[in-house]
């Protein structure tokens, strides 16, 4: 079935430091969303990519989709213990606007060392 | 609040019992979603409805039995379900008209199956 591999399962950095996840497929995918997943609480939903090469920014994170469509990354710069939580990108394969039905990745868990 | 509400938030239940899960959705959503969330595992879609017709069913075992009543409200309705069937429900809903603004999911039921 459709999967979406994202890298690395679990990443540990010293505060201050960066972080990146990565996120690949090997269909094209129409769009693909970013969630974040604090620790015991539910997965909330941070921005969507739909055009090939887009970046986006919001504050310290910044959301980067490939040109070929395939693979897209989440890259904190200067880490802060608010951002500890685990990421998850989401894709969809349904085109024409519509969300369609999410595949999500496994996530990538960030801890944060003050 | 997220704008979606799940309820209970935790439930233990015995293999034998019968139980369900509620959620309901004050965002004018379209379209409501099941998830389950395992340790180590991925999201996993369960169902999905659309203007309250369900459009999907990933393969889920009978035990587990969906309900969808008006476009605001979706039941998961449970029987004999097994140990692993223990995991972190989330209800999720989204507006499918290609504004791409995410799924909101509900903070989920903790669900322990003995």
């Amino acid at each position: 079935g459709q999967q979406v591999m994202q890298i690395p399962q679990y990443q540990h950095v010293q505060e201050g430091e960066d972080f990146t996840t990565y996120c690949n497929s090997s269909t094209t995918l129409s769009n693909i969303q970013w969630y974040k997943q604090r620790p015991g609480g539910h997965p909330v939903f941070l921005i969507q990519l739909v055009k090939s090469g887009e970046v986006k920014k919001q504050k310290r994170l910044t959301f980067q989709f490939g040109e070929a469509k395939k693979n897209s990354s989440l890259h904190i710069t200067a880490t802060q213990t608010t951002d500890v939580g685990t990421y998850f990108c989401a894709a969809s394969m349904n085109y024409g606007g519509s969300q369609g039905n999410l595949i999500f990745g496994k996530g990538t868990k960030l801890s944060v060392k003050p | 609040e997220t704008g979606v509400t799940q309820t209970p938030r935790h439930l233990v239940m015995g293999m034998t019992n019968k139980k369900s899960l509620k959620c309901e959705q004050h965002l004018g959503h379209n379209a409501m979603y099941w998830y389950k969330q395992s340790a180590k595992k991925p999201l996993e879609l369960m169902f999905v409805y659309n203007f309250k017709e369900q459009t999907e069913n990933n393969s889920v075992p009978s035990r587990f039995s969906p309900e969808c009543p008006n476009s605001s409200h979706l039941f998961l309705h449970l029987h004999t379900l097994q140990p692993e069937d223990s995991a972190l429900y989330l209800c999720a809903s989204s507006q499918e008209d290609g504004l791409g603004l995410g799924y909101t999911f509900g903070s989920g039921t903790r669900l322990t199956v003995v």
